[in-house]
């Protein structure tokens, strides 16, 4: 049981450039989260998903896209990469919603130049 | 505007003491408080309160929530150097179907031998 699993661990963009950050749990959890978290910040929360083919906007969603068209996996996708975009990604899952605890991957370091 | 705050943010100890850290929020509809240990990369889930006036304990970690003040603290008892970390509180509201999870900035914690 791997729990969160993200990749990549670390990435660096040029600006205009896109990619995928891929996020992916094996605790058959319901619901999945990104949060970007910035230097001495706390989460702020991007995009979320309650289920398969289920997604919302959260805080922070202007740049990105996501997609859930598995329970297991749940990708950020950064169109087209802006200095502002520089944060480390955390992608999270809970089982239940507002309930249930969260459980946190490892993190993506993002640095756009 | 929802917010969570925490103080202080940061912290310096040695080994032995007793810390206390807090976190006051400001929420339309509470629906419970979390609180998180990140170290270097992913937080890890420490407690969830939703009840006033019940302590939760884990070895030398205790939390209580005061929902009347609208505050929580985090107390640490014969701090280790390994207590060394962010500690984040984030308050979950009803609002939307998950529940958003909304974070203060942290408190870093630095344990010295």
């Amino acid at each position: 049981n791997a729990g969160v699993t993200q990749t990549p661990k670390f990435r660096i963009l040029k600006i205009g450039q896109s990619m995928t950050l891929q996020c992916t749990q094996d605790m058959n959890h319901n619901y999945m989260y990104w949060y970007r978290q910035d230097p001495g910040m706390g989460l702020k929360l991007i995009y979320y998903s309650v289920g398969a083919g289920i997604t919302d906007k959260g805080e922070v969603p202007n740049g990105y896209n996501v997609s859930r068209s598995t329970t297991e996996d749940f990708p950020l996708r950064l169109e087209l990469a802006a200095p502002s975009q520089t944060s480390v990604y955390f992608c999270a899952s809970s089982y239940a919603g507002a309930s249930d605890t969260q459980y946190f991957g490892p993190g993506t370091r993002l640095t756009v130049l | 505007e929802d917010k969570v705050v925490q103080s202080p943010l940061s912290l310096v100890v040695h080994e032995g003491d007793t810390v206390t850290l807090n976190c006051s929020y400001e929420v339309t509809n509470f629906r419970s408080l979390l609180w998180y240990k990140q170290e270097k990369k992913a937080p890890t889930f420490l407690f969830m309160l939703t009840s006033s006036g019940i302590e939760k304990k884990s070895g030398r970690l205790s939390s209580i929530l005061d929902k009347k003040e609208l505050f929580s603290i985090l107390n640490i008892t014969a701090t280790q150097t390994g207590d060394s970390a962010v500690y984040l509180c984030a308050v979950r509201d009803y609002g939307g179907s998950q529940g958003n999870l909304i974070f203060g900035k942290g408190t870093k914690l630095s344990v010295k031998p």
